[in-house]
């Protein structure tokens, strides 16, 4: 069974573009949520999508959007982007509710 | 507000010896707990998991024993191995609906051999 693929892997950006991630699930994961991982601050908890609509959503500005699409893939948006942004953002997916996740590699998001 | 914390950043073991890492809580809400642990340049995986109505959950090397009194869980690997040296991170999701998921700032385990 395929795992999740997050693209791209690394991405370098400037202060005021925008960005695009995306996530692949394991197939018939319907669950995909999103992380940010900063040193020091462990992942906190972004945004969680089921079945194309927004579930749960973390303590994270407008700038940070996401959306799934029918397949469950799942997109993240980042706009105007700052220099605290530069973080690792790991994508998970899973089957239910309260079910270990399996994660992606990640994609690690660097602002100059 | 980190309702997940795990107060030892770093921990050093020699092979063979026991690992504890240690995570504390403070919403009361929290009914099941997981443990990730993660290698450099991959993404977390899963470890164990435990529900409230247990205390302790053995899988191989690896027990997590909860003590929902302290609002604290333990991890514990014997006989820790070096392949063991990873990033360990302790989780629990908030609500009945979805996949919230509250994660510890993790605590970067080195097993010596």
């Amino acid at each position: 069974k395929a795992g999740v693929t997050q693209t791209p892997r690394y991405l370098i950006k400037t202060r005021g573009q925008q960005v695009t991630l995306s996530c692949s699930p394991i197939s018939g994961h319907r669950s995909v949520s999103w992380y940010q991982q900063t040193p020091g601050q462990g992942l906190q908890f972004l945004f969680e999508y089921f079945s194309e609509t927004q579930r749960n959503k973390g303590n994270f500005p407008g700038r940070f959007s996401g959306r799934q699409f029918s397949n469950s893939r799942s997109e993240m948006n980042v706009s105007t982007l700052e220099l605290g942004d530069s973080a690792l953002y790991l994508c998970a997916s899973s089957s239910d509710s309260n079910q270990p996740q399996h994660f992606g590699d990640g994609t690690r998001l660097s602002i100059l | 507000d980190q309702q997940v914390k795990q107060n030892s950043p770093s921990l050093s073991v020699q092979e063979g010896r026991i690992s504890i890492l240690n995570c504390d809580y403070t919403n009361s809400m929290f009914d099941y707990f997981l443990w990730y642990k993660k290698y450099p340049a991959e993404g977390p995986t899963f470890l164990i998991s435990i529900s409230s109505i247990k205390d302790k959950n053995e899988d191989g090397r690896f027990t997590v024993f909860l003590n929902k009194s302290a609002k604290h869980l333990s991890l514990h690997i014997v006989p820790s191995q070096p392949g063991d040296s990873a990033v360990y991170f302790c989780a629990a999701p908030l609500g009945n609906t979805g996949n919230q998921f509250y994660f510890g700032t993790g605590t970067s385990l080195t097993v010596i051999p």
